[in-house]
C-alpha cells in the first residue's frame, strides 16, 4: 500500500477554508485516495472518495492532480464542528478495506 | 436506520484472561474488519472478513482470533489478554462493492491491568 504524509496539524478560524494536501507517491494504478474524519471517543467517519481530478459532495471537495501524487481535502467554510483528525488513505481496489492509517491531520477551529 | 454496534464500550479485564466483543452491523454488509487505535500508531488492521465463514489475518493479528458464522458479527477475541493490548478496538463493516466506504463503530475501550 502506498505510504501517505500530511501535516500533523492544522489551526484555522471560524468561516475559513481548510485545505489538507496529502502526498502519496507510490500510489498504484488501481488505487482509490479516500479521507475519512474522526471526532474523540468515536470511529472514523467517511468523507470523500476520488481517483482522479476532482470530487465534490454536500460536507467538501476532493482535488486530485493528474499525476495522482498528492490530493488536497479541501472544508469550505468550517465551523467549530469541524475540529476532528482527518486521515488520508490510500484504498486498493483488490483488498479493499485494508487500509494503512498514519496519524492524520488534527485540526482545530477556533471562534 | 441500520447500524454498527459494538460492545461493550468499555472493559476492564486481567491479564491471561479470555476477553470477547462484540460487533454486529444491521446493514447486510459482506466484508467486516477490525481495528486497533493506539497513540502513536494510528489504526492497525487486526483481522477481516469478506463475507460468512471467511477470516483473515491483518497486520497485528497475533493473539487475536475472529469467526464469522454470520453477516451480521464478528466478535473479536483475545485468547488470553496481555496488557500490550490494551488500546481502543475499532469494528467497521463495507458493502461488497470495491470503494464502498467503511462504516465504523464506535470503539470498545479495553484496559488489560
Amino acid at each position: 500500500l502506498a505510504k501517505t504524509t500530511q501535516p500533523i496539524s492544522m489551526d484555522s478560524y471560524e468561516g475559513q477554508e481548510v485545505n489538507i494536501t496529502c502526498s502519496h507517491n507510490n500510489i498504484a494504478t488501481n488505487d482509490y485516495i479516500t479521507w475519512y474524519q474522526q471526532f474523540p471517543s468515536q470511529g472514523p467517519r467517511f468523507i470523500i472518495q476520488g481517483y482522479k481530478t476532482k470530487v465534490t459532495n454536500e460536507v467538501a471537495s476532493l482535488f486530485i492532480p493528474a499525476d495522482r501524487k498528492s490530493s488536497t481535502l479541501s472544508l469550505p467554510r468550517v465551523s467549530l464542528s469541524d475540529t476532528a483528525v482527518y486521515y488520508c488513505l490510500v484504498a486498493r481496489q483488490d483488498s479493499w478495506g485494508k487500509f494503512q492509517f498514519g496519524a492524520g491531520t488534527q485540526v482545530v477551529v477556533t471562534p | 436506520d441500520a447500524e454498527i454496534t459494538q460492545s461493550p464500550r468499555h472493559k476492564i479485564t486481567e491479564t491471561g484472561r479470555q476477553v470477547t466483543l462484540a460487533c454486529h452491523q444491521t446493514w447486510n454488509h459482506n466484508n467486516m474488519f477490525w481495528y486497533r487505535q493506539d497513540l502513536g500508531h494510528g489504526l492497525r488492521l487486526i483481522h477481516y472478513s469478506y463475507g460468512v465463514h471467511d477470516t483473515n489475518k491483518g497486520e497485528v493479528s497475533d493473539g487475536y482470533s475472529v469467526s464469522r458464522s454470520n453477516t451480521e458479527d464478528l466478535p473479536l477475541t483475545l485468547e488470553s489478554a496481555a496488557s500490550s493490548q490494551t488500546s481502543v478496538y475499532f469494528c467497521a463493516s463495507s458493502d461488497q462493492g470495491t470503494n464502498s466506504p467503511l462504516h465504523f463503530g464506535n470503539g470498545t475501550r479495553l484496559t488489560v491491568t
